[in-house]
């Protein structure tokens, strides 16, 4: 399987802190995007890094990505009590989006 | 509003039946996709399209069947011989074309009774 892995499964954190999570594939990529789910609704896009990007920033998010070690981190920083969801990264080759198996973040208000 | 259109929100399947999933998108993309997420897990690909009258087995194809008559609809049928179908079913679309993003329905929800 392409499927990517989350690190770690669960994060609770209060609000105001930093919240970091990580994802390791497995194959080559084109492009690794990390995606928000809050309980029983779709994906909501947060950012794509190019494989030939080591780092990005939107808003509050960071993401890094280290093609060598397969690897990308995204750091939410700030942390609201409206970030509490599942955050789950996705790599593409081509047309085909393998997604990791998600880090349920919890952040206390 | 331009978007991705997944229906019912919640089906009930009996033991033995055919059901089918509705996605329709008016974003004008190519490609479609069927994901399907298992309580507390990540999702795995289904089947996905990337063009009207083709379509390609994802990882879990087996028990199911999908249809691209056209560009804005991918319906998602779970047959009787998908054993364990009570899931959480997510459509998606995106562009064709490298670093793509891909767009999400709301999903619809599976119970077997």
């Amino acid at each position: 399987s392409q499927q990517g892995e989350e690190d770690p499964q669960a994060l609770s954190i209060q609000e105001g802190e930093n919240a970091t999570m990580n994802c390791s594939y497995k194959t080559s990529i084109n492009n690794l995007q990390w995606y928000r789910q809050n309980s029983g609704r779709g994906l909501v896009h947060l950012i794509l890094i190019r494989s030939n990007e080591r780092e990005k920033h939107s808003g509050r998010l960071r993401v890094t990505l280290d093609t060598s070690k397969k690897s990308s981190s995204l750091l939410i920083t700030a942390s609201r009590a409206a970030d509490t969801a599942s955050y789950f990264c996705a790599t593409g080759t081509g047309n085909q989006f393998y997604f990791g198996t998600g880090t349920s973040l919890t952040v206390i208000p | 509003d331009g978007g991705i259109t997944q229906s019912p929100k919640y089906l009930f399947r009996k033991e033995g039946q055919n059901v089918t999933l509705s996605c329709e998108q008016n974003l004008n993309h190519d490609a479609m996709y069927w994901y399907r997420q298992d309580p507390g897990q990540g999702l795995r690909l289904i089947y996905y399209s990337q063009i009207v009258n083709d379509f390609q087995k994802g990882d879990i194809a087996e028990g199911y069947s999908v249809s691209r008559e056209k560009k804005e609809s991918f319906p998602l049928t779970v047959t009787s011989a998908q054993k364990n179908p009570t899931a959480f079913y997510l459509c998606a679309s995106s562009i064709v074309s490298s670093g793509n993003t891909i767009y999400f329905g709301e999903g619809s929800w599976l119970t077997v009774v």
